[in-house]
């Protein structure tokens, strides 16, 4: 069973400050999402990242993807507070089927 | 253009009801997902259809769920005997289905509470 673990869940940073949220899965897969959820609306896509090694910049947000290790990072650069939301990875197996999410990231960004 | 719609927005039903959520599909998209998102359960997949055919009903957590799709269009969820449990957002996406495109566009879901 495909399994994706975040890290941090909570995350409190100053504006200005920068972070790194990862994403952890336990089988082979290379198409990874990232998206990102404000209170009370639904998700919005941010980054897809379809190969080993891909990185992907939008804004103060970079994403990348290590197929080898399973792990995709999401950098956040000199954070101002529109940034503050949910970020969550999914992972899927490949067959156009089903996301796997992972727990979600809980950004906060403090003036 | 026109992004996933689901309706309604919010439903609040009794325990023992029956509901019908509905979920129309970005034009063109062949392949619809439905997910549960909840506190206590994080984001999962309920059933994914490709057409009109259900490749993948693992998600669905017990009988009482069941999805149909017709004309490769529109879905309706629907959800018998509700129990408290099964208060959640239920949101639906869609995506190309292809192999060069498999990203999925969410709606902006449907609250269910079960009081």
């Amino acid at each position: 069973e495909l399994k994706v673990e975040q890290n941090p869940l909570f995350l409190s940073m100053q504006e200005g400050k920068n972070y790194t949220i990862y994403c952890n899965y336990s089988t082979t897969s290379d198409r990874l999402y990232w998206y990102r959820q404000d209170p009370g609306k639904s998700l919005e896509s941010l980054f897809v990242l379809l190969s080993n090694g891909a990185v992907k910049q939008e804004g103060r947000l970079m994403a990348s993807l290590d197929t080898k290790a399973r792990l995709s990072t999401l950098h956040i650069t000199a954070a101002v507070h529109d940034l503050s939301a949910t970020y969550f990875c999914a992972v899927d197996t490949g067959t156009a089927s089903k996301l796997t999410f992972g727990t979600g990231t809980r950004l906060q960004v403090t003036l | 253009g026109a992004g996933v719609s689901q309706s309604p927005s919010n439903k609040v039903t009794e325990k023992g009801k029956d509901v019908e959520l509905r979920c129309d599909p970005i034009s063109g998209h062949t392949a619809l997902y439905w997910y549960r998102q909840s506190l206590g359960q994080g984001l999962e997949f309920l059933i994914y259809f490709q057409g009109n055919s259900a490749p993948d009903k693992s998600g669905l957590p017990s009988d009482r769920f069941s999805a149909e799709r017709t004309g490769g269009s529109v879905s309706t969820l629907t959800i018998q005997r509700t129990q408290q449990e099964d208060s959640a957002v239920y949101l639906c996406a869609s995506s190309l289905g292809t192999r060069l495109s498999y990203e999925q566009y969410f709606g902006p879901g449907t609250r269910l509470t079960v009081t």
